[in-house]
Formats: structure tokens, sequence, C-alpha cells
């Protein structure tokens, strides 16, 4: 059974600080790593992917990949209330061709 | 269309009857996935389309769940015999160019079984 662990929060942050958001995952043949954005009552939408080892930086948001730790992780600079939503984390299952998707962090950004 | 469109929006069934929730993917895209999402859960797995074909159906729960996409466009997923514990949002997702990962939501259909 593939899993992908995330905490469940929620994380509260005050506006203008760094969200640090965690995932980690049990396919150690995972290449491709996502983090969804869902706004509450809403769909999931794509807002960050990382395939190799390191940083991935775009605009305020950073992804960051462990594969040897099996650890993911997403941080938002400067966090602005309409950051607050809930992230999923999602791992391309080895071999297939579908997701996996942790239960989503709720992060809270409080003006 | 400009995204995926799934209906109905919501739908109460009585337990025992059986409901279909349709979705019309972006148009071009080749991929079509069905995943469901329970109150607080991440959304789970449940099949795949490549064009007509379902490539992967291992995520559907029971046969009471049956899903097909007969012309590679529209999919419907159907649910016999609706029970309670069949509440929850149903997520339709298409992929094109970008790959299996990149994955664009419809709205969800909510089903709730009484």
């Amino acid at each position: 059974q593939k899993e992908v662990e995330q905490n469940s929060g929620p994380l509260s942050v005050p506006e203008g600080a760094i969200a640090s958001l965690n995932c980690t995952y049990s396919d150690r043949g995972s290449q491709s790593f996502f983090w969804y954005r869902q706004y509450s009552g809403k769909s999931p939408e794509l807002i960050m992917s990382i395939y190799s080892n390191g940083d991935k930086e775009d605009g305020r948001f950073t992804a960051q990949l462990n594969k040897a730790s099996q650890y993911v992780s997403l941080l938002i600079r400067d966090s602005q209330p309409s950051d607050s939503a809930t992230y999923l984390c999602a791992v391309l299952n080895s071999g297939y061709s579908t997701l996996t998707f942790g239960k989503g962090t709720m992060l809270l950004v409080s003006p | 269309g400009a995204g995926v469109s799934q209906s109905p929006r919501y739908k109460v069934a009585k337990r025992g009857q059986d409901v279909a929730l349709r979705c019309d993917p972006i148009s071009g895209h080749v991929s079509l996935f069905w995943y469901q999402q329970a109150l607080g859960q991440g959304p789970e797995f449940l099949t795949y389309f490549q064009n007509e074909a379902q490539l992967d159906k291992s995520g559907l729960p029971s046969d009471r769940f049956f899903a097909e996409r007969p012309e590679g466009s529209v999919s419907t997923l159907k649910i016999q015999r609706t029970q309670q514990e069949d509440s929850a949002v149903y997520l339709c997702a298409s992929s094109g160019s970008g790959g299996p990962g990149e994955l664009f939501f419809g709205e969800g259909s909510r089903l709730t079984v009484l």
C-alpha cells in the first residue's frame, strides 16, 4: 500500500511569516511529486511540481525534495491570508500513471 | 471547454438507489481520472482512462462502482445500490501534455446518501 503522510494541522502562521509544509512517502521508486492547493469547498489545483533532489522556486513558493529521506516539503514565503487553504502532497506512483494524495495540511494565515 | 465540467454538482440519493455522475474533460485531454474525497481526507484514486480504454480500475471500492468513457471524451461514474459510506465528493480530473501528475480537476459532484 503506497502511502503519503502529512500532518493534518492546522498550521497557523501570522501574515508575512514563512509557512513550512511537510510530506513523507513510502514508495521509494517514485520520481515525481506535486503540491496541490484546495480552498474550502473547492477542488484541488496544482501549484508546484518537483522531480529532482533539491529546491525548486516559483514566486513565493519553494518545493524541496529529498529522495533518500523520502521527504517533500513546501515553503511559502511572505504568507498571505489568501494562502489559507489545505495543501495536498501528491506522489506519482512508480510504474503507474496515477497520483496518491496525502490527507492534506490545513494552513491558516492570520492578518 | 475551458475546464473540466461535472454534473450534477449535488446529488441526494436514498440508500439503494442508483446514481450516475458525469464528467466532461478539457478538450483534447486524453487521460481522465476519477477520485473520491471524503470529508477531511485527501482525494483517493478510483479509476483512470486513456481515451476510451480503462487502464486502471484498482481503486473502485466494490463491484457497485462502474465507470465508462465510450467515445474517449465524456465519462460517467455509476454507483449502483448506493450505501451511506458512498457519501463523498467525486472528483473528475483530466491531464494533457503535462503528464499524469498535472491534473485539472472539475468542481466535483457531492453525493449524499440518506
